[in-house]
């Protein structure tokens, strides 16, 4: 099946500063690209959908100057954590879509601690 | 390798009780959740089995053992909005999650 990356897979940062995470899609090309944040033992929560080429389409309540995302090519999408604080802490996993009617995989996902 | 299989469709009748089997081959374990996705919708959590044994909650129950790789999760009088994709996924030892494919369930009136 196909396989979506994350990197990294664990970040611990200081308060204040800013981490990037990647996403990729290694064996096809995503067109749609989505970030979710989970919180131990809940549901995952849509933060963000991107789609190649154009600006990305954040959800109610979540802070796109904060959340920075970039899918610049068709294999890679980049969540950019600005000014990262304690309560940023959590755990951010992206899935990868081809097409509407193709499956959506998900990735390993990334453990943010911010300190 | 790391590998989830659970069977790719499933079909059941409204009212009626379906296992979806998932069984697993993963560098470490830290437990082992279930989501259920409906199409088009974010994952939502249904289930979290660490230990040996049966979870239940509501119509929805999960079984794990951990020596057999394998789990099931168990759903009981089966309504038409429990029509959708119900994911096996696995915490290894990196605490890395390792999603499986899905089982598309399919009830019927």
């Amino acid at each position: 099946g196909a396989v979506v990356s994350q990197h990294p897979s664990r970040v611990i940062c200081k308060s204040g500063t800013s981490v990037k995470i990647e996403c990729r899609s290694l064996d096809f090309q995503a067109t749609t690209m989505f970030w979710y944040r989970q919180f131990p033992k809940q549901s995952l929560m849509l933060m963000a959908t991107s789609n190649e080429g154009s600006k990305a389409t954040y959800e109610q309540g979540v802070e796109k100057d904060k959340f920075l995302i970039n899918h610049a090519s068709l294999t890679l999408s980049t969540l950019t954590v600005t000014s990262a604080h304690p309560e940023d802490s959590s755990f951010y996993i992206c899935s990868a879509r081809e097409g509407q009617d193709h499956e959506q995989y998900f990735g390993p996902g990334t453990r943010l601690t911010v300190t | 390798g790391q590998n989830i299989d659970q069977p790719t469709e499933m079909t059941a009748t409204e009212g009626a009780i379906v296992q979806i089997n998932c069984t697993y081959q993963t560098s470490g374990f830290n437990g082992l959740f279930w989501y259920q996705q409906h199409a088009g919708e974010a994952p939502t959590f249904l289930s979290y089995n660490v230990l040996d044994g049966l979870e239940e909650k509501g119509r929805f129950s999960s079984f794990l053992s951990r020596s057999k790789g394998y789990s099931y999760l168990l759903l009981k009088e089966l309504q038409m909005k429990d029509s959708a994709s119900y994911l096996c996924v696995i915490m290894d030892s990196n605490y890395q999650l390792i999603w499986g494919a899905g089982t598309k369930l399919i009830i019927k009136p």
